[in-house]
């Protein structure tokens, strides 16, 4: 049964970067049938998709998000990490890795990691 | 980029039908999914595709979809049901994924 597990600080100061890992168990990450990609939600608030990526390192961010986000892929360690650079109050929420379906046809995330809170504060 | 809407909160009696609508132009192109999520808890796929159900979900679960208008129906609602449901797919035209604003169900 695959698993995903978050990492990284709950607490990030403002204007740092927001660094979180994700692990994958029981499972490949170098399959060609998934993406793997990071969602968050905001306390109180919706879900966001962060963006994707593919085990040979082909990545898809969210427009308002892009410029400040990079996602890598460590195939070796069967982990894929976020990177949220300038961070401020409003990326305080619950970041989730999560694995889905290559198709971009059928957008379905079928497996979730617990979520991991971060909070952006002085 | 394209939006989905949904309507924020649905209520249901026990034992009834619910269905929770999800709105938007990319939904005439690309399938929609749905997911269940109770609080404090990570979400879960209930519903994929045409009208896919992962292992384990109940088979009150179902999806179908119309023009621009994708639908998740429970019959025969459950207290264990009472959830917040989102809805997501691809955005139009471009290798982007979106979530909808998400519907609170209660089951009364």
């Amino acid at each position: 049964q695959l698993q995903l597990q978050e990492s990284g600080p709950g607490l990030v100061k403002p204007s740092e970067t927001l660094s979180l890992t994700c692990t994958v168990s029981g499972g490949s990450i170098s399959s060609s049938s998934y993406y793997w990609g990071w969602i968050r939600q905001p306390p109180g608030k919706g879900l966001e998709w962060i963006g994707s990526i593919y085990y040979s390192g082909s990545t898809y961010y969210n427009p308002s998000l892009q410029s400040r986000v990079t996602i890598s892929v460590d195939t070796s360690k069967k982990q894929f990490s976020l990177k949220l650079r300038s961070a401020t109050a409003a990326d305080t929420a619950v970041y989730y890795c999560a694995r889905r379906s290559s198709s971009w046809y059928l957008i379905a995330f079928d497996i979730w990691g617990q979520g991991t809170m971060v909070t952006v504060s002085s | 980029s394209s939006e989905l809407t949904q309507d924020p909160a649905v209520s249901v009696a026990l034992g009834q039908t619910v269905r929770i609508t999800c709105q938007g132009d990319s939904l005439g192109s690309y399938y929609a999914s749905w997911y269940q999520q109770k609080p404090g808890q990570a979400p879960v796929l209930v519903i994929y595709g045409k009208n896919n159900r992962p292992s384990g979900i109940p088979d009150r679960f179902s999806g179908s979809s119309s023009g621009n208008t994708a639908s998740l129906t429970i019959t025969g609602a459950q207290a264990e049901d009472e959830a917040d449901y989102y809805c997501n797919s691809r955005d139009s035209g471009v290798n982007h994924v979106i979530f909808g604003g998400g519907t609170k169900l209660t089951v009364l």
